[in-house]
């Protein structure tokens, strides 16, 4: 199984901060990375697909990059309703599996 | 619009079965393939598997191929998750997410809460 590693696993930012979420997969996954977002109580929320393409309605301060191993999310200026917990997830190869989260709160 | 709808929270005994869920609408449901993901408490996300939604045939994650059985009444744009003999480790919310061959997971249902306590 391909494990995906996310770092860090708690994040404090504040308001107009540039963040950056990191995802290590334990094989190459050929840019099939997913980012979600999901808020308590919530079914997570697609943000990027295939590393780099933003979904429809998503605002245009997300971003994704990586390539192989390594993948990033980044918020380019953080705003109060970003925070919530990001998972990157692969669907290069079975099993599909997910990274453990990142929760992202706001100072 | 596109919606993922899933039945309501269960609460279950060690040993019973329970059935939740899934009515898609406002697109084809079989032209995208209904995948089945688990969120234990205060855990991340583990996918189970996914049912092909022209055929029926499921294709299950290793943890679940024991109890889970994935089904579909295609009439109704409805997929089914059963899980049999319930244990303590079941206790989890479960959702709904189709499969875009572009975006994967791309909606969701809103989840359902099982708790299995004695």
């Amino acid at each position: 199984d391909i494990q995906m590693t996310q770092s860090p696993s708690l994040l404090s930012a504040s308001v107009g901060d540039r963040v950056t979420i990191n995802c290590k997969a334990s094989q190459n996954i050929n840019k099939y990375l997913n980012w979600y977002q999901q808020k308590l109580g919530e079914a997570p929320k697609l943000l990027i697909y295939n590393t780099n393409n933003l979904q429809t309605g998503i605002p245009s301060r997300f971003s994704g990059s990586g390539s192989g191993t390594d993948y990033t999310l980044t918020i380019s200026s953080l705003q109060p309703e970003d925070f919530g917990t990001y998972f990157c997830f692969q669907h290069n190869s079975w099993p599909l599996t997910f990274g453990s989260g990142t929760k992202l709160e706001i100072k | 619009q596109i919606q993922l709808v899933q039945s309501g929270p269960e609460l279950k005994k060690p040993g019973e079965s329970v059935k939740i869920s899934c009515k898609a609408s406002g697109y084809t449901f079989t032209d995208y393939a209904m995948n089945w993901v688990k969120q234990a408490p205060g855990n991340g996300l583990k996918w189970m598997g996914w049912i092909n939604t022209q055929t029926g045939k499921p294709t299950y994650a290793d943890d679940f191929k024991q109890r889970f059985v994935f089904s579909l009444e295609t009439s109704a744009s409805t997929a089914y998750l059963q899980i049999n003999n319930l244990n303590i480790e079941d206790t989890a919310t479960y959702f709904c997410t189709r499969w875009d061959t572009t975006a994967p997971f791309d909606y969701w249902g809103q989840g359902v809460m099982v708790t299995v306590s004695s």
